[in-house]
């Protein structure tokens, strides 16, 4: 079965201090994996995918096979990086659904 | 690209009413998701599609839920009788094979 889990529900940190939003996985085969945002009250925007490799935003997300793992990580927060964060895995073929976390809201004080 | 387009973005109906949601997939996608969201659950898959034809309902609550794609770009979601427990945003998401998941802005609903 696949499932995603997000262990923490909320996560305040001062601006500037490093952030750490954890997630691990569990899948049989070779996922794919993402992190969604959704800043207050719009859609979800695609954030982040392993196979990409990229940093956007700042943010950046390493795979862990080994630790089922995809922690998503920035240096130094913002305070426009409030918002909820999901993380999402996608097994199979191609055109079977995401599965998601149920969210971690980040919110970055001043 | 308009992007997907889900209507209306606000529902507010009483318990018992029908409720039909809309949703305008970005074109060229093949494949619709429907999912809802609510603080106690996060997001829950209630049915999607591969080109128009529904794989995996599953999700879908009850025989109340029922959803229909009657072609490439226009699928809805009806919910008939509406309760109280169903108001949550609902959220259609689209996809074409192999590129990532792109979300509408979702339907609130609240069934008093």
């Amino acid at each position: 079965a696949q499932r995603v889990t997000q262990p923490e529900k909320l996560l305040s940190v001062f601006k500037g201090a490093p952030v750490e939003l954890k997630c691990n996985y569990s899948y049989s085969g070779s996922p794919e994996l993402f992190w969604y945002v959704q800043y207050s009250r719009q859609r979800l925007q695609l954030l982040l995918r392993h196979i990409s490799r990229e940093s956007i935003k700042g943010f950046t997300a390493d795979l862990n096979k080994g630790e089922t793992s995809f922690h998503l990580k920035k240096p130094f927060a913002q305070e426009e990086d409030s918002a909820m964060y999901y993380c999402a895995l996608s097994g199979g073929s191609g055109n079977t659904p995401l599965v998601f976390g149920k969210g971690t809201r980040l919110s970055v004080i001043a | 690209d308009a992007g997907v387009i889900q209507s209306p973005r606000h529902e507010v109906t009483e318990m018992g009413q029908e409720v039909t949601l809309r949703c305008k997939p970005i074109s060229g996608h093949n494949s619709l998701f429907w999912y809802r969201q609510t603080m106690m659950r996060g997001l829950e898959l209630l049915i999607y599609f591969n080109n128009n034809v529904p794989i995996d309902d599953s999700g879908m609550p009850e025989d109340r839920f029922s959803a229909k794609m009657p072609n490439a770009s226009f699928s809805t979601l009806k919910i008939q009788p509406s309760e109280p427990r169903d108001s949550a945003v609902y959220f259609c998401a689209s996809r074409r094979t192999g590129s990532p998941l792109h979300f509408g802005n979702g339907t609130r609903l609240t069934v008093t």
